[in-house]
């Protein structure tokens, strides 16, 4: 069974809009963090927001919020006010067990993003 | 930026043939990864390293050694390399905030 689903493989918005990606997951571990990565089309990927387990406020960073909604599983990431700069591919992923472990993340397999003007 | 550089940034190789593909930091940080990305797969772990000469496996190790000799460098090895490790890799480290990590810019490795 797959760990990390992103169930939309692309999304269209216009600018100015908010987007909701979706991210589910899969664990049986009390401890784990999830995450969401960006990769434009030059290739590189960048890291956006963090959620640990027990945080009990939704992850914030500038445009992007964490959804989190644990009894679901579920860990979706919004961006307000879309800008064309935002087109790209978006990854979910999840690192189980111990921050402490320096364990490996396990990523979905993306959903690519448009903005249009 | 997290001072992570890889060698090659591109490579094109015949099969058969040994490759080395170099992951170099500048922070000291004490775990470093390597990934693979292909389409429809996501990135998937090949190796990791939590200290100098302290490496383990991931999901898709096979065909693939990995080094650690010094704290900045973690080399990834294809002993001989076939067309189904044609692919994208990423090396990445793991942060100061002990949980998120900061990837390098890839090395996009064509196997002939």
């Amino acid at each position: 069974a797959q760990k990390i689903t992103q169930t939309q493989p692309g999304m269209f918005v216009q600018e100015k809009e908010a987007v909701t990606l979706d991210c589910t997951y899969d664990t049986s571990d009390p401890s784990y963090g999830l995450f969401w990565y960006k990769q434009p089309s030059s290739g590189e990927m960048i890291f956006l927001i963090y959620q640990g387990s027990y945080d009990q406020q939704n992850a914030t960073e500038g445009r992007y919020s964490l959804n989190f909604q644990k009894a679901r599983k579920s860990a979706n990431l919004v961006i307000s006010a879309s800008q064309l700069g935002d087109s790209a591919m978006y990854f979910c992923a999840m690192r189980e067990g111990s921050r402490q472990a320096g364990t490996a993340l396990i990523f979905g397999k993306g959903t690519t993003l448009s903005v249009s003007s | 930026d997290a001072g992570i550089t890889q060698s090659p940034r591109h490579k094109v190789t015949e099969t058969g043939t040994p490759v080395t593909l170099r992951c170099h930091q500048t922070e000291n940080h004490r775990y470093m990864y390597w990934y693979r990305q292909d389409p429809g797969h996501g990135l998937r772990l090949i190796h990791y390293s939590y200290g100098v000469k302290d490496t383990d496996k991931g999901e898709v190790s096979d065909g693939y050694s990995v080094s650690r000799s010094k704290t900045e460098d973690f080399l990834l090895t294809l002993e001989s390399a076939t067309s189904s490790q044609t692919s994208v890799y990423f090396c990445a480290i793991l942060g100061s905030g002990s949980y998120e990590q900061y990837f390098g810019p890839g090395t996009r490795l064509t196997v002939t």
